[in-house]
């Protein structure tokens, strides 16, 4: 058990909808990462928040957008969701905020849109 | 391009066997190399992480070694465990954009009975 909760930990909803998606990171972690990974593919890398500011963005859609809440829990919104939107979404915590820290990784949300 | 490529896709072993999966980058300069394990449907867990400066670094019968040089990271799995079937990231962190790490693809390895 990696101290980072997600929820929900399954989510199916249709297409043209819109999802939240939240994330829990480690007691004491200021840090949360989202990354996507389509069926069979290697992790994207989606954006990262560091105690409540955006630090990094990667790969992300327009479509998608986040946020990190005073209590460094983060939620991941999804909207007008297509079926290539259909994937595992996993967030991960760290300490400060630099890769140099190493990464703690939830259960992931496993998405299906229909 | 950063990249990171991962060989071979993947791997198909007998228990006992030993193995060593390959990284090679093109990141530079780098922060570090790390290497994760994730079973199917899990999230990823960390097996070792290496700075710039390390050549090996060990956690049980896991083995990484890094090579600057050539730019080429290496995870030997020694006397393998039907437990060890998971597939394998090599991840690197670029020293210009700590928090912007590049993910190989992974090699997905399967330990036989």
């Amino acid at each position: 058990d990696s101290g980072v909760t997600q929820t929900p930990k399954h989510l199916i909803t249709a297409t043209g909808q819109r999802v939240t998606l939240r994330c829990s990171p480690r007691s004491g972690d200021l840090s949360v990462y989202w990354y996507q990974q389509s069926l069979d593919q290697g992790l994207q890398f989606l954006i990262q928040y560091y105690n409540g500011e955006e630090r990094a963005k990667g790969n992300i859609l327009e479509r998608f957008s986040a946020q990190q809440f005073p209590d460094l829990h983060s939620e991941l919104n999804l909207s007008s969701l297509e079926l290539g939107d259909s994937a595992l979404y996993f967030c991960a915590s760290s300490g400060n905020g630099s890769s140099y820290n190493e990464q703690f990784f939830g259960p992931g949300t496993r998405l299906t849109v229909l | 391009k950063n990249q990171v490529e991962q060989s071979p896709q993947s791997l198909i072993i007998l228990e006992g066997k030993n193995c060593t999966l390959q990284c090679n980058y093109t990141v530079s300069p780098f922060s570090n190399l790390r290497w994760y394990k994730q079973d199917t449907g899990r999230g990823p867990v960390s097996l070792t992480i290496m700075t710039f400066s390390e050549n090996t670094k060990s956690n049980g019968r896991y083995t990484a070694t890094l090579d600057a040089d050539t730019k080429q990271s290496s995870l030997h799995i020694t006397a393998s465990q039907l437990s060890d079937s998971a597939s394998y990231i090599c991840v690197v962190s670029p020293r210009s954009s700590a928090s912007k790490i590049i993910f190989g693809s992974g090699t997905r390895l399967s330990i036989r009975p």
